[in-house]
């Protein structure tokens, strides 16, 4: 079973709207918790990082949220663009794992004018 | 400003053949790794080298071999290529960071279809 769960698999939404990505994860205890972007036939980018202590990252319009507690997270993404139609993919990094990461199957998110 | 850089960027085998993926990376990080991405399924580690001189395998090892060159290039080897191994590789770098991965930083990908 999956230890990273993201939902929902895939979004479309109009140029200009905001939306947000879940995930929920089972991986514990953990490290951090990564998000990444992968557009179309590229490889993944790294968009924000967070370790288990912190609550929320933001990187431009993107913005991360962590809940330890309920041990999810979501990504949220402000005044949509079309440039921001990409796979986004969380990742969960168990504590003291070494190489060993959790990899979502992502959410594809269609931005549409 | 390459980055992480991986070659071919596509390639047809017939069952049975061996090709090597290449991979360098110029940001002097000391772990690489291999991935492979499939529909509907998360990226999952073939190989990975902590630093130069060691590999290890990870999740789905069988069908792959890998050298680590020196700290720059990492390549991937499919000895005896079947259709399973149809797939997008994907090479990345990080440094590390505490007992952990850090940030990864990944290559363009490698389309390989297996006939």
């Amino acid at each position: 079973k999956n230890q990273v769960e993201q939902s929902p698999q895939s979004l479309i939404i109009l140029e200009g709207k905001n939306c947000t990505l879940q995930c929920n994860y089972t991986v514990s205890p953990f490290s951090n918790l990564r998000w990444y972007k992968q557009d179309t036939g590229r490889g993944p980018v790294s968009l924000t990082i967070m370790t288990f202590s912190e609550n929320t990252k933001s990187n431009g319009r993107y913005t991360a949220t962590l809940d330890a507690d309920t041990k999810q997270s979501s990504l949220h993404i402000t005044a949509s663009q079309l440039s921001d139609s990409a796979s986004y993919i969380c990742v969960v990094s168990p504590a003291n794992s070494g190489y060993a990461l959790n990899f979502g199957k992502g959410t594809s998110l269609l931005v549409t004018p | 400003n390459a980055g992480v850089t991986q070659t071919p960027k596509f390639q047809v085998l017939k069952t049975g053949q061996s090709m090597t993926l290449q991979c360098a990376q110029d940001m002097n990080h000391n772990s690489m790794y291999w991935y492979r991405q499939d529909p509907g399924m998360g990226l999952r580690l073939i190989y990975y080298s902590a630093s130069e001189g060691t590999t290890d395998k990870g999740e789905v090892p069988n069908g792959y071999n890998v050298s680590r060159l020196n700290k720059r290039e990492f390549s991937l080897r499919l000895e005896s290529a079947a259709p399973s191994q149809t797939s997008v590789y994907f090479c990345a770098s990080s440094e590390w960071v505490g007992e952990n991965t850090g940030e990864l930083f990944f290559g363009e990908g490698s389309r390989l279809t297996v006939l």
